[in-house]
């Protein structure tokens, strides 16, 4: 059974950058799609952005200039930075797994990590 | 303010059914698939409805999906006081953007 974990730190100064790790355990890093999603305080769901296939990343666009995902495939890991942060972007960050859809583009997430809180104060 | 246009709110008594409606446009759920999320409070998301219609193993058969064009409905039959919970619709645009309703509230009265 795939199961992924959050780490980081649960603080982080304005203008400083977001850093969270997601450890994925009972299946390869090699395939999928592997996400982040956050999601404001009582608030809806927000694509980040995923990583995938040789690597390749998408980024959501109001995000795009300030997120980088990466993978580390000897610790079976995916990790998000996002930088200049605001008290915006304040928010429950989740690593998630999205099956491989149709015609090979991205489908549901299947498999979601329990969530990190992360707060955004001096 | 998503793209993904869910209702709020949405409400039903125990044994009842209730749909969640998710309006999209023709470059997301037109020419996409659905699928449904549903969040009980203070849990990650889990998966319900994926393919428009498919629901993984262990979801019960009270839930159900469906599109037509660029909507689609989450339809629960036999509501339960464990439904209880925000429910989410999510589809992909045509430039592999991930996209999410604003998410419906689901109260069991």
């Amino acid at each position: 059974q795939v199961q992924l974990q959050e780490s980081g730190p649960g603080l982080v100064r304005p203008s400083e950058t977001l850093s969270l790790t997601c450890t994925v355990s009972g299946g390869s890093i090699s395939s999928f799609y592997w996400s982040w999603i956050r999601q404001p305080p009582g608030k809806g769901l927000e694509l980040i952005g995923y990583i995938y296939n040789n690597w390749r990343t998408n980024y959501n666009p109001p995000l795009k200039s300030r997120v980088t995902i990466s993978v580390n495939m000897s610790k079976n890991q995916f990790s998000l930075k996002l930088n200049s942060v605001t008290a915006a972007d304040t928010a429950v960050y989740y690593c998630a797994r999205a099956q491989t859809g149709y015609g090979g583009n991205p489908g549901e997430f299947d498999h979601w990590g329990q969530g990190t809180l992360v707060t955004v104060s001096p | 303010q998503s793209v993904l246009t869910q209702p709020p709110s949405a409400s039903g008594t125990p044994g009842q059914r209730v749909t969640i409606s998710c309006s999209g446009s023709s470059s997301n759920i037109g020419s996409n698939s659905v699928s449904w999320y549903q969040q009980l409070p203070g849990t990650a998301p889990k998966l319900l409805i994926y393919r428009n219609n498919q629901r993984p193993s262990g979801v019960p058969d009270r839930f159900s999906g469906s599109k037509s064009g660029t909507s689609a409905s989450l339809a629960i039959s036999g509501l339960r006081s464990e439904d209880e919970a925000d429910y989410y619709c999510a589809a992909w645009d045509d430039s592999l953007r991930g996209l999410f309703g604003g998410g419906t509230k689901l109260t069991v009265l």
